[in-house]
């Protein structure tokens, strides 16, 4: 079965110092890969995603994530964090042959200092 | 351009009632239709997903039904509520599975059940 681990559950970062956030993932094949951002009290919005191709994908917001088959991973990066950068992030896997269903991690929140 | 509404906004509900949440895309047809329920401080739990009006697919078992009755709307009900209940339903859609899988969140709805 697929799953997601993020292994943080808070993060603070200073504003202007670079972030990364984790994500692991366990599925048999090559899965698709997102991330997800939530401001509180509204929806998630898609940051970017993994289909195939290029391991490196870039994002909205000047995120940008890798994937890497050999690690399980596909980390979110992001050179210099602005203030508004404060949200929460999911990391999510989905399965060519599981009809579109996403599998979410629980979460990770981060924190911005000034 | 597509968007998803989800109302109310929020809803304050005694135990024991019925609920009535309602879901609609515009600007698209023929989505993938799903809800999702967000604890406070956890993560997305997918609940209900329709992939046409009338097929609905049951994630986890409890109190609540979804219904289809038209292509672009997804309704999440329950006859009687209970306090598990309460927390952040969140309705997304997606476009066939053989076109991609990334999901499209609406705003919320935020349930409290006293």
């Amino acid at each position: 079965a697929q799953s997601v681990t993020q292994p943080d559950i808070h993060i603070t970062v200073s504003e202007g110092a670079s972030l990364e956030l984790r994500c692991n993932y366990s599925y048999g094949a090559t899965p698709y890969l997102f991330w997800y951002v939530q401001s509180p009290g509204q929806g998630l919005q898609l940051l970017l995603k993994y289909f195939s191709g290029d391991t490196l994908v870039q994002g909205i917001k000047g995120f940008e994530a890798e994937f890497k088959r050999s690690q399980s991973s596909f980390n979110l990066r992001k050179p210099s964090v602005h203030w508004s950068d404060a949200a929460e992030y999911f990391c999510a896997v989905g399965a060519r042959n599981q009809g579109g269903k996403l599998i979410f991690g629980q979460g990770t929140e981060l924190s911005v200092k000034p | 351009s597509q968007t998803i509404h989800q109302w109310p906004a929020t809803l304050v509900q005694p135990v024991g009632s019925p609920l009535s949440l309602e879901c609609t895309v515009e600007g698209t047809s023929n989505p993938n239709l799903y809800w999702y329920r967000q604890a406070a401080g956890r993560g997305l739990q997918l609940l209900f997903y329709s992939v046409g009006i009338g097929q609905i697919s049951s994630e986890v078992p409890q109190n609540l039904s979804a219904s289809r009755p038209q292509d672009r709307q997804f309704i999440l009900s329950s006859k009687k509520l209970l306090l598990s209940d309460s927390g952040f339903y969140l309705c997304a859609w997606s476009g066939a599975p053989s076109s991609s899988y990334e999901q499209y969140f609406g705003p919320g709805t935020r349930l409290t059940v006293t």
